[in-house]
């Protein structure tokens, strides 16, 4: 099956500082990715979805100035928060929908974040 | 919002089958059904999807209602390692829609 890698898998990060998280399409490429934050023991939320070569749509809530995404390629997507706070502390998964077929989406296995 | 409801928990024994209701009585004609589990501290897994037939594979069988209304997913054997939450998706197929995830149901197998 499809795989996406999504790195690094845990992170602890001072207040104030960026934090970057990579989502890879290993073997497909992705013309939409999508990313979510799930805090403990709840669903996951989505936070944006990312075109290769636009601009991300940002869900509503969401600061799109403190949660940088960028899609560059068909195969990578970023996630940067930004200034991070304790408040962002939380997992972080992405997922990416196949180009071409838009039968279902795969998912990294996510990034723990912990601001101190 | 998502639009199915599903038991906020269950419990199975090993080796029994586990079956997961999920009901989604607004479904729209274009729209399948999506099963996904997340495991603790991964990404959710895809398990299976379905319209209107019944459907098998590897990993479970999903049953769909004549009306679509709802449906029940089937581990058949279920191990320690099906311990998870099960998510039920709706989702039109060929679209670039997101997925919406409602609460899921955590499913605990015991030996």
């Amino acid at each position: 099956g499809a795989v996406v890698s999504q790195h690094p898998s845990r992170v602890i990060c001072k207040s104030g500082t960026s934090v970057k998280i990579e989502c890879r399409s290993l073997d497909f490429q992705a013309t939409t990715m999508f990313w979510y934050r799930q805090f403990p023991k709840q669903s996951l939320m989505l936070m944006a979805t990312s075109n290769e070569g636009s601009k991300a749509t940002y869900e509503q809530g969401v600061e799109k100035d403190k949660f940088l995404i960028n899609h560059a390629s068909l195969t990578l997507s970023t996630l940067t928060v930004t200034s991070a706070h304790p408040e962002d502390s939380s997992f972080y998964i992405c997922s990416a929908l196949p180009h071409g077929t838009n039968e279902k989406l795969f998912f990294g296995s996510g990034t723990q974040l912990s601001v101190l | 919002d998502a639009k199915t409801t599903q038991p906020t928990s269950m419990d199975c024994a090993e080796g029994r089958a586990a079956n997961l209701p999920c009901n989604h009585s607004t479904i729209s004609g274009n729209e399948y059904v999506y099963w996904y589990r997340q495991i603790h501290s991964q990404g959710p897994q895809y398990i299976i999807h379905g319209l209107k037939n019944n459907e098998t594979n590897e990993m479970a069988s999903l049953i769909i209602t004549e009306d679509r209304k709802s449906s029940t997913l089937i581990l058949p054997h279920a191990t320690l390692r099906d311990t998870a939450v099960y998510y039920c998706i709706v989702r039109p197929l060929y679209n670039t829609d997101k997925l919406i995830f409602g609460t899921g149901t955590r499913l605990q197998v015991f030996p």
